[in-house]
């Protein structure tokens, strides 16, 4: 079966760090995707990981545990712009699976 | 912003009608795709295409068919609408390799009364 993982809420304070968690179990894996979506709004793209690690891309980081069937997505500096609902979505050959998604709340 | 859009963007109907969603992208991406988004189970794909006139069914085809006589449009129809297909519809687009990031439309908001 298909299954992905991550925590429904979360809350941090401005200028922090935060990480969101996710565990997946898919039939196929090419690779994972991080979206993030402003409520009322649709999903914008934030990060892809095809090979196992770290990748970086500015205030936004993301990791990869292939052989785990484990991703992170890493904030830094956290702003309140970041409050928003954030989605791993494993790709599974030419779909992307969408987990629930973490509503991260950002507090002054 | 990916040229892609969706109409209506928002939409009452009665319980039994036919509706049909448009999505349209100006971006000549192979892939587009059909997502539904309810509150406690995120994005739900319902249909993708992977080429004019090619489709197959996703997690929540049920009730839904689609069709794409052109790169650019790809229909959604709700054959008989029912309540419990209230939500908000989403379309996304993807380049010649699926592993592209897909790009999402601005939603269609559907209320079967």
């Amino acid at each position: 079966g298909q299954n992905i993982d991550q925590p429904t809420e979360m809350t941090a304070t401005e200028g922090a760090i935060v990480q969101i968690n996710c565990t997946y179990q898919t039939s196929g894996f090419n690779g994972l995707f991080w979206y993030q979506q402003h409520a009322g709004e649709a999903p914008t793209f934030l990060s892809y990981n095809v090979l196992d690690g770290l990748e970086e891309k500015g205030r936004f980081s993301s990791f990869l545990s292939r052989s785990k069937g484990y991703s992170y997505l890493l904030l830094k500096e956290l702003q309140m712009k970041d409050s928003a609902s954030y989605l791993c979505a494993p790709e599974d050959t030419d779909k992307l699976i969408f987990g629930t998604g973490t509503r991260l709340q950002v507090f002054p | 912003d990916a040229g892609i859009t969706q109409s209506p963007r928002h939409k009452v109907t009665e319980t039994g009608t036919p509706v049909t969603l448009r999505c349209h992208q100006t971006e000549n991406h192979r892939y587009m795709y059909w997502y539904r988004q309810d509150p406690g189970h995120g994005l739900r794909l319902i249909h993708y295409s992977y080429g004019v006139k090619d489709t197959d069914k996703g997690e929540v085809s049920d009730g839904y068919s689609v069709s794409r006589s052109k790169t650019e449009d790809f229909l959604l129809t709700l054959e008989s609408a029912t309540s419990s297909q209230t939500s908000v519809y989403f379309c996304a687009i993807a380049g010649r390799d699926p592993s592209y990031e897909q790009y999402f439309g601005p939603g269609t908001r559907l209320t079967v009364t």
